[in-house]
């Protein structure tokens, strides 16, 4: 496609459940960057990979949070045993190369909310 | 650690006026990006305009341009002429590299501006 594709747009769970985001990035980009939006927040930095290569992720919050590209393209953002302050906006975005002249291109986002 | 500021939560400006949203951060960075993204009630993220920390010369996008001023570490984005469809939130956010190597290309994001177009 044209732009990051995110799936699913929306995901409500119950606190305790795993759930897992996909971030389909712009052909032929090779970073991928999460980042994680709270209502009234600017995007936070979660984590990022070069190709499969997950090169900083010093800002997932805690060991219940992981991320994986494994053949990278594709990548997954996986939330083990949810709860209720997990809930936000999570937004991935793609860049060409982890170049300071690339810009990052960001996905609609997926808006997570725990029960 | 890097920060960045936005002291307007909320501003508001009639259709073909202009308005600067202001934004200051905190680095002790010599080599950075700055950068404006706004997100429409759509919620995309898109990218307005940036800016390279060792270049004097403040960035322009049609009606949009930056007031980059490196010393007081302050990075205003004028939005000319403004239209109905700049009505949106407005985030400033800043990127250092590390020019020696290494990745280090997170953005940090302010809080953002909500910024309305009146007719």
């Amino acid at each position: 496609g044209a732009g990051v594709s995110q799936s699913p747009r929306y995901k409500v769970t119950k606190r305790g459940q795993d759930v897992a985001l996909r971030c389909d990035p712009i052909s032929g980009h090779v970073s991928l960057y999460w980042y994680r939006q709270a209502l009234g927040q600017g995007p936070e930095f979660l984590t990022y990979f070069n190709y499969e290569a997950q090169q900083d992720k010093s800002g997932l919050p805690n060991d219940r949070f992981s991320a994986e590209r494994p053949e990278g393209s594709i990548s997954t953002l996986t939330i083990q045993r949810t709860e209720q302050r997990d809930s936000a906006m999570y937004r991935c975005a793609s860049s060409l190369y982890d170049n300071r002249n690339q810009p990052q291109h960001f996905g609609d986002g997926t808006r997570l909310s725990i029960l | 650690a890097q920060t960045v500021t936005q002291s307007q939560p909320e501003m508001s400006v009639q259709e073909a006026e202009t308005v600067t949203l202001s934004c200051t951060y905190d680095t002790s960075e010599n080599n950075y990006y700055l950068f404006w993204y706004t997100q429409p009630p759509s919620r995309q993220m898109i990218l307005v305009i940036r800016q390279e920390a060792y270049k004097q010369q403040n960035a322009t996008e049609n009606r949009f341009s930056v007031n980059f001023q490196k010393a007081a570490k302050s990075f205003s984005l004028k939005i000319s002429d403004s239209q109905l469809g700049d009505t949106a939130m407005y985030f400033c956010a800043f990127m250092r590299y590390l020019s020696s190597g290494g990745s280090n290309y997170k953005l940090t994001f302010g809080k953002g501006t909500l910024l309305t177009v009146n007719p």
